[in-house]
C-alpha cells in the first residue's frame, strides 16, 4: 500500500521569498512521484513528475522538487515566488506496475503575503 | 488537443435522485480515472477503466456507485439514490501513460 504525508497544511510565504512544500511517502514497491496544483475552484495542473533518471527534477512556473529515495522524500521548491503561486498544491505517487492509479496527499496551501 | 472534459461542472440534486457525471478523456487516451475530493481533502482514487472494462474498483463503494467507459461517448459515474455525504468535488483524469492529465472536475452538492 502506498500512503503521502504532507506535514504542513498552509504555508505563508512574503511575495519574492523562497519556499519548500514537504512531501514524505511511504511505499512497499517502487513508485512514480508527482506535484500537482489546484487553484481555486478548478481542477489539478501538473507541476512536475519524477519517473527515474536525475533526482531533481524541473517544472512549470519556477518549480522543482528533488527525489531522495533514503528518505522516502519528494519536497517542491521554489526560489522567489510571485503572488500567483497562491494555491493548493498536492503531492501523489502511483506504484510503477499494474494500475497507475494516484494516493494523494492532504494538500499545502500556500498563500503568498504581498 | 483540447484537454479532459467533463460535464456539468456544477450539480444539485435532492436527496435520493440520480446523479450522472461525464468524462471525455483526451484524444488518444485510453485510460480513465476517477476521483472524489470532499471539503478541505486531497482527492480520493475511485475507479481506473479502460474502454468497455473496468480495471480496478478497489476505491469506490460497493453501493449506489457504478461506473462506465463505453467503446463510443464519455465516461460515465452514475451515483444513485444520492445522500448528503456525496457532495464533494468528482475529478477524472485521463492518461496515455504514467502521467494522469485532470478535468475541470463536477462539484455534485446534495440538498
Amino acid at each position: 500500500a502506498q500512503s503521502v504525508t504532507q506535514l504542513d497544511s498552509q504555508v505563508p510565504v512574503f511575495e519574492e521569498a523562497p519556499v519548500e512544500l514537504r512531501c514524505n511517502y511511504s511505499s512497499s514497491v517502487s513508485v512514480y512521484l508527482f506535484w500537482y496544483v489546484q487553484y481555486p475552484n478548478q481542477g489539478l495542473q501538473l507541476l512536475l513528475k519524477y519517473l527515474s533518471g536525475s533526482t531533481l527534477v524541473k517544472g512549470i512556473n519556477g518549480f522543482e522538487a528533488e527525489f531522495n529515495k533514503s528518505q522516502t522524500s519528494f519536497h517542491l521548491r521554489k526560489p522567489s515566488v510571485h503572488i500567483s503561486d497562491t494555491a493548493e498544491y498536492f503531492c501523489a505517487v502511483s506504484p510503477q506496475t499494474g494500475a497507475n492509479n494516484l494516493f494523494f496527499g492532504t494538500g499545502t496551501r500556500l498563500t503568498v503575503i504581498p | 488537443n483540447a484537454g479532459v472534459m467533463q460535464n456539468p461542472r456544477h450539480l444539485v440534486r435532492r436527496r435520493g435522485q440520480e446523479a450522472r457525471l461525464r468524462c471525455s478523456p483526451m484524444k488518444g487516451h485510453s485510460h480513465v480515472y476517477w476521483y472524489r475530493q470532499l471539503p478541505e481533502e486531497g482527492l480520493k482514487f475511485m475507479v481506473y477503466l479502460q474502454k468497455e472494462n473496468i480495471i480496478d474498483e478497489s476505491g469506490m463503494p460497493k453501493e449506489r456507485f457504478s461506473a462506465e467507459f463505453p467503446k463510443e461517448g464519455p465516461s460515465i459515474l452514475r451515483i444513485q439514490q444520492v445522500v448528503r455525504g456525496d457532495s464533494a468535488a468528482y475529478f477524472c483524469a485521463s492518461s496515455p501513460d504514467q502521467t494522469q492529465f485532470f478535468g475541470p472536475g463536477t462539484r455534485l452538492t446534495v440538498l
